[in-house]
């Protein structure tokens, strides 16, 4: 079966513009993660969706943002881009019915943005 | 969220077993151990998951400390695509959905 789906791979933008991400879950997964992966940072939580609503949001300011889909395909915003922006931004996706730890997430392989 | 402490990096050789450790003293009750890992230039895998008994799958074996403070990966013959960044997580049973990634360990396999 598909995994998780991210687009596009590879993003160049410049300082200013904003940006969106988009991302396919497994089918039938209705929890889905976006994290951000920098060199300096590792791995950081930006927010997570489960049926259309923000269940939980990182430590990020309010130029990222996001959305799920009645599908369960969600997209995650940045407005107004910094340098510090360009990172592996990923994506991931819970078969998890409700809040619970017993399940694990499949994750995509990230959208490489790159801001100049 | 609770810490857990593993190696920066351990190195093994084709074919041979693997442990890679993690500490987790302050461990609360209805905390999950979560292992996942990263390739080069992938996004991570899950790998396995437990609460309190070993739990075994087709990737590897988890094997859980008594009083849970600690929790051991086995990889049971290592292969050279099983070279990652292996990162040891708790998860709170009834909360938060987020996985909060430490540093991880950087396995190197040699051949």
């Amino acid at each position: 079966k598909a995994g998780v789906t991210q687009t596009p791979r590879y993003l160049i933008k410049t300082r200013g513009q904003q940006v969106t991400l988009s991302c396919s879950p497994i089918s039938g997964h209705r929890s889905v993660s976006w994290y951000q992966q920098t060199p300096g940072q590792g791995l950081q939580f930006l927010f997570e969706y489960f049926s259309e609503t923000q269940r939980n949001k990182g430590n990020f300011p309010g130029r990222f943002s996001g959305r799920q889909f009645s599908n369960s395909r969600s997209e995650m915003n940045v407005s107004t881009l910094e340098l510090g922006d360009s990172a592996l931004y990923l994506c991931a996706s819970s078969l998890a019915p409700e809040q619970t730890a017993n399940y694990g997430y499949t994750f995509g392989s990230g959208t490489r943005l790159t801001v100049v | 969220d609770a810490k857990t402490t593993q190696p920066n990096s351990m190195e093994s050789n084709e074919e041979e077993p693997v442990h890679l450790p993690c500490n987790h003293s302050t461990i609360s009750g209805t905390d999950y151990i979560h292992w996942y890992r990263q390739l080069p230039s992938q996004g991570p895998e899950y790998v396995i998951h437990g609460l309190t008994s070993n739990v075994n799958n087709r990737m590897a074996s988890l094997a859980i400390a008594e009083d849970r403070k600690s929790s051991t990966l086995i990889l049971h013959r290592a292969t050279l695509r099983d070279a990652a960044v292996y990162y040891c997580i708790l998860r709170d049973g009834g909360g938060s959905e987020k996985l909060v990634f430490g540093k991880g360990t950087k396995l190197t396999v040699n051949p």
